[in-house]
């Protein structure tokens, strides 16, 4: 059963703490992308990998940070410098195509994340 | 920064109702996609065109876009209640793997 897995589905956090998001897939996808959605808002992007090993930041990367050891992981940790850290977190993997844009995404149920 | 910006911001009609949905952008693309939100789940791909096509067919669907307006939309024909949902487009830019979303119409469908 391919796809893409966000745990856990409801987090709650302690103002000062960090917290680590998990997403999996097992799509075989190089691309992955973290995304950040507000109430009634659009998605704007945290961070994304294109490969292993390697990460970019994405439009609002302040207070985040990732990591991309295994094709198949990437976490996200929203540190305690992230200032309004409630919302909904939605991952994504695509193919990747090294720039072409040919990127459909496939998201994972999002994890909303609130914080005390 | 979202590129992307929808129109209109909500929707409501009736079963069986065609709904229109517009997103225009800012930058030259080299495809446009459609996604479907379920409230409080994670988006699905509707459908993509890319800059070279002007119009797109997926079952009850149509895409259409127009590179020289910088625009797209999305016509649901024969609305169901199932189609409740939010509805983005995403350009994605030339040469990167990005895909900037828009900012979404919330579309209602009464029975």
């Amino acid at each position: 059963d391919g796809g893409i897995t966000q745990s856990p589905k409801y987090l709650f956090r302690k103002e000062g703490q960090n917290v680590t998001l998990s997403c999996e897939q097992n799509l075989n996808h190089d691309a992955m992308y973290w995304y950040r959605q507000d109430p009634g808002q659009g998605l704007r992007l945290i961070y994304y990998s294109q490969i292993v090993n390697d990460f970019q930041k994405g439009d609002i990367a302040e207070g985040y940070s990732v990591s991309r050891e295994k094709k198949e992981s990437f976490p996200l940790t929203v540190t305690s410098a992230q200032k309004n850290p409630t919302a909904f977190y939605l991952c994504a993997s695509s193919i990747g195509t090294g720039g072409r844009g040919y990127n459909e995404q496939f998201f994972g149920p999002g994890t909303r994340l609130t914080v005390l | 920064s979202q590129q992307g910006e929808e129109d209109p911001q909500a929707l409501s009609i009736q079963e069986g109702e065609n709904a229109t949905m517009n997103c225009s952008y800012k930058t030259s693309i080299n495809n446009l996609q459609w996604y479907r939100q379920n409230s409080g789940r994670g988006l699905v791909h509707l459908i993509l065109i890319r800059s070279n096509e002007r119009e797109k067919h997926s079952g009850r669907l149509r895409v259409t876009l127009d590179t020289s307006k910088k625009s797209s939309s999305l016509l649901i024909t024969a609305s169901r209640a199932a189609d409740t949902a939010s509805y983005f487009c995403a350009t994605a830019p030339y040469n990167t793997d990005k895909l900037i979303f828009g900012t979404g119409t919330r579309l209602q469908v009464f029975p």
